[in-house]
């Protein structure tokens, strides 16, 4: 079975452009969640989606939006972008929401010039 | 304000010997912590979680031990491996906030042959 994947790889930017990264979560995974990781730091939750609907927010901007759609696959947009939302951006999907672990993709890494 | 942290940014041992990365976290409410090993180019991947009904938690060559009182986890690999080379996270959450993982900033592992 194909593990969680995200399009696309790599993605350069510039400064107030918008951005929309995919993600197709594990087959039968419900959950999707979206992670940025920038340079040095740990992953920092951005959305989590299950079952079509938003199950939770982190500390970002209203810029940062996703949806999921009837077959569980993801988009993160992101508008008017700056400088330092230069990151990985990582998906993860689960069967469910509770103690389930996550399975991550290999992230999109987006630089904005 | 970073709820978890991993103070060694990185950490060398001999191939062999035992590898024990550490974390710490502030927030009282966790209930449930992981462990995630990273490669370049490739999402992380879970290895081992624990409770925090527990204080200690095995496989295979990695175990995770919780003390709460101290709000200290740490996870020890023994015998580390060449192949354990990679960029360690802890992660923890509340068993109700879903797929909301806060990260620690990792530990670089690089184990000598």
């Amino acid at each position: 079975d194909a593990g969680v994947t995200q399009s696309p790889t790599h993605l350069i930017k510039t400064r107030g452009q918008h951005v929309t990264l995919r993600c197709s979560p594990i087959s039968g995974h419900k959950s999707v969640s979206w992670y940025q990781q920038v340079l040095g730091q740990g992953p920092q939750f951005i959305f989590q989606y299950y079952e079509k609907e938003e199950r939770g927010r982190g500390n970002f901007p209203d810029r940062f939006s996703a949806r999921q759609f009837p077959n569980y696959s993801s988009e993160l947009n992101v508008n008017a972008l700056l400088l330092g939302d230069s990151a990985l951006y990582l998906c993860a999907s689960s069967l469910e929401t509770g103690r389930e672990k996550l399975f991550f993709g290999s992230g999109t890494q987006l630089s904005v010039l | 304000d970073q709820q978890v942290k991993q103070n060694s940014p990185s950490l060398s041992v001999q191939e062999g010997r035992i590898s024990i990365l550490n974390c710490d976290y502030t927030n009282s409410m966790f209930d449930y912590f992981l462990w995630y090993k990273k490669y370049p180019a490739e999402g992380p991947t879970f290895l081992i979680s624990i409770s925090s009904i527990k204080d200690k938690n095995e496989d295979g060559r990695f175990t995770v031990f919780l003390n709460k009182s101290a709000k200290h986890l740490s996870l020890h690999i023994v015998p580390s491996q060449p192949g354990d080379s990679a960029v360690y996270f802890c992660a923890a959450k509340k068993e109700t906030s879903g797929s909301r993982l806060t990260f620690g900033e990792g530990t670089q592992l690089t184990v000598n042959p």
